[in-house]
């Protein structure tokens, strides 16, 4: 079956450093692919989306392309603040399926 | 536009009872979805439901189940509960039916069950 692998946190780093969490996929068709942050105490929020190959998605500073040769969608961050720390969730969604595969989630963890 | 709520957004219930949890979509989203986040086995698709039809079901026992309503508005019921059942309940609502279509979530409903 589909499964989405996401590198172990925590990830700590100090303020405006460069960020990257990795995720790789498994999938048999050509799922979309998707960040889901979530905050302490809340849901999960969309960070951004890919739906095709070399797509990039993008928000708030926050990159991923969808690699379909190394079934990757890593996230990058170029300059990560403290209202970043949050945990980071890869996710997958095949062609037609609201049925959404997640990741373990990374947490991140910014200090000042 | 108002978000996904969900109610309630906390529940105290005891082994063997069962509780029902609801979910508004956002206006317009036909297709609501459920999961369940715990931090042994993380988020879990639990069911989907579009037109009030369940599409899609996950790997969970017949206890969980679930249903939606003309308005999109759904519900899901968890009989007989069990000490695993304590979880974070996501609910999470989308426009159609497309892969690609971003689903968005609720707070969540926190359950214990003791």
């Amino acid at each position: 079956g589909d499964s989405v692998t996401q590198m172990e946190g925590p990830v700590t780093l100090s303020e405006e450093a460069f960020l990257t969490i990795n995720c790789t996929y498994t999938a048999t068709g050509y799922p979309s692919l998707f960040w889901y942050v979530q905050y302490p105490g809340e849901g999960l929020q969309l960070l951004l989306k890919a739906t095709k190959a070399d797509d990039k998605g993008s928000n708030k500073g926050f990159e991923a392309t969808y690699r379909k040769e190394t079934t990757s969608f890593h996230l990058e961050k170029g300059s990560v603040q403290v209202s970043d720390s949050a945990v980071y969730f890869c996710a997958l969604s095949e062609t037609g399926f609201q049925k959404l595969v997640f990741g373990t989630g990374t947490r991140l963890l910014v200090s000042p | 536009k108002a978000g996904v709520t969900q109610t309630p957004r906390y529940l105290i219930k005891t082994r063997g009872q069962q509780v029902t949890l609801s979910c508004s979509p956002i206006s317009g989203h036909r297709s609501v979805s459920w999961y369940q986040q715990t931090p042994g086995q993380g988020l879990q698709f639990l069911f989907e439901y579009f037109s009030e039809t369940q599409r899609n079901k996950g790997n969970f026992p017949g206890r969980f189940s679930g249903r939606q309503f003309s308005n999109s508005r759904s519900e899901m019921n968890v009989s007989t509960l069990e000490l695993g059942d304590s979880a974070l309940y996501l609910c999470a609502s989308s426009y159609g039916l497309a892969g690609a279509d971003t689903q968005y979530f609720g707070p969540g409903t926190r359950l214990t069950v003791l």
